[in-house]
């Protein structure tokens, strides 16, 4: 079945360093494909999305790219802040509305 | 309210006993999820809604875990005869309408269920 496989934590990074979680997607079909966040005590909130192939997801400096071809979604952001520290979920969605997430990238922004 | 909102927050069950946990979806959304999120792992699937009807249940781990939403509003889950492994976060989310394979979800804060 559809599996979402992300890159596995936890991450440390100083603030204004670049940071790329991976992942990566096994689909029969042609799926959506989704960031989610959880920060501290906070529930999940959609980060980014993707609906087809060559599509960009953007969100408060965030970004990742569906590449079918490597069928990879992985997730950047050039300068992390503090207040990114968070967990990282990557999912994915098909027509089933079967919302299918990776295990969780955690990551602490240090100042 | 602004969100989905779920009670209670926190839940310690004795082995054995019945746990009932609920959500309140946005107002308005058609489509209600419930996911299951052990110890540092993702969200699992368990089961989801359209309005009143349980359209697929496929994620339930037993018959111990029954879900309802008799008005197309709020939802229970209901846990049944609570066994160790059941302590997980329960994970609501609503959605506003299916849209072919776009599907945003807004989840809730979570139940932390322990059973002792």
């Amino acid at each position: 079945g559809d599996s979402v496989t992300q890159m596995e934590g936890p991450v440390t990074l100083s603030e204004e360093a670049f940071l790329t979680i991976n992942c990566t997607y096994t689909a029969t079909g042609y799926p959506s494909l989704f960031w989610y966040v959880q920060y501290p005590g906070e529930g999940l909130q959609l980060l980014l999305k993707a609906t087809k192939a060559d599509d960009k997801g953007s969100n408060k400096g965030f970004e990742a790219t569906y590449r079918k071809e490597t069928t990879s979604f992985h997730l950047e952001k050039g300068s992390v802040q503090v207040s990114d520290s968070a967990v990282y979920f990557c999912a994915l969605s098909d027509q089933d509305n079967d919302m299918r997430f990776g295990a969780g990238t955690r990551l602490t922004v240090k100042p | 309210g602004a969100g989905v909102s779920q009670s209670p927050r926190y839940k310690v069950a004795k082995r054995g006993q019945d746990v009932a946990l609920r959500c309140d979806p946005i107002s308005g959304h058609v489509s209600l999820f419930w996911y299951q999120q052990a110890l540092g792992q993702g969200p699992e699937f368990l089961t989801y809604f359209q309005n009143e009807a349980q359209l697929d249940k496929s994620g339930l781990p037993s018959d111990r875990f029954f879900a309802e939403r008799p008005e197309g509003s709020v939802s229970t889950l209901k846990i049944q005869r609570t066994q160790q492994e059941d302590s997980a976060v329960y994970l609501c989310a609503s959605s506003l309408v299916l849209a072919g394979a776009y599907n945003e979800q807004f989840f809730g804060p979570g139940t932390r269920l322990t059973v002792l």
